[in-house]
């Protein structure tokens, strides 16, 4: 079956850094998505990774491991604009398909 | 431009109305994608076209019918939806080859009476 599983709420200090886990089993694999979505908002893309490793944007970095199934996404100097919901998605090669998490809500404290 | 644009923004309508649901894009991508997203839920996906040609269809029923009448237009036909269908209706687009990096369109906020 298809499964992708990230926590449903973290909650995070202003200036701090967070990490959200995301695991996955999925009929073939492609490359796994992170987006972020504020409240009544669209997606907006974050990163695609293909290959095992760190990518780092800027004050966003996604890791993946595709032998364990497993992401994350980091997000550092974290800031007030950072309360979100961030998805974790796989594109499968099997059926050509993205399946996304249910997503986590993370809240930024001052 | 990187922009995904759509209208309308909201859209009020009766079960037994007919809409339609307009997406544009210029950047050249020649993939485009519709998805519905319900609140606090993930998006789900619906269509998508490759070069203008309906590549996958997840089993969504035929009150929605997705039409792409070049390769910067993506429209979705609405007709005789139900309530349970009021959602976000999002369009996105990417190149064609792996999906990556695709780009949302701000959605259309769908209410069915």
């Amino acid at each position: 079956g298809q499964n992708i599983d990230q926590p449903t709420e973290m909650t995070a200090t202003e200036g701090a850094i967070v990490q959200i886990n995301c695991t996955y089993q999925t009929s073939g694999f492609n490359g796994l998505f992170w987006y972020q979505q504020h409240a009544g908002e669209a997606p907006t893309f974050l990163s695609y990774n293909v290959l095992d490793g760190l990518e780092e944007k800027g004050r966003f970095s996604s890791f993946l491991s595709r032998s364990k199934g497993y992401s994350y996404l980091l997000l550092k100097e974290l800031q007030m604009k950072d309360s979100a919901s961030y998805l974790c998605a796989v594109f499968t090669n099997r059926d050509d398909k993205i399946i996304f998490g249910k997503g986590t809500r993370l809240h930024i404290l001052p | 431009d990187t922009e995904v644009t759509q209208t309308p923004k909201h859209l009020v309508m009766g079960m037994t109305n007919k809409k339609s649901l307009k997406c544009e894009q210029h950047m050249g991508h020649r993939a485009m994608y519709w998805y519905k997203q319900k609140a606090k839920k993930p998006p789900e996906l619906m269509f998508v076209y490759s070069y203008e040609k309906l590549s996958i269809n997840e089993s969504v029923p035929s009150r929605f019918s997705p039409e792409c009448p070049n390769s910067s237009l993506l429209n979705l036909h609405l007709h005789a939806l139900q309530p349970e269908d009021s959602a976000l209706y999002l369009c996105a687009s990417s190149l064609p080859t792996s999906w990556d990096t695709q780009y949302f369109g701000p959605g259309t906020r769908l209410t069915v009476l």
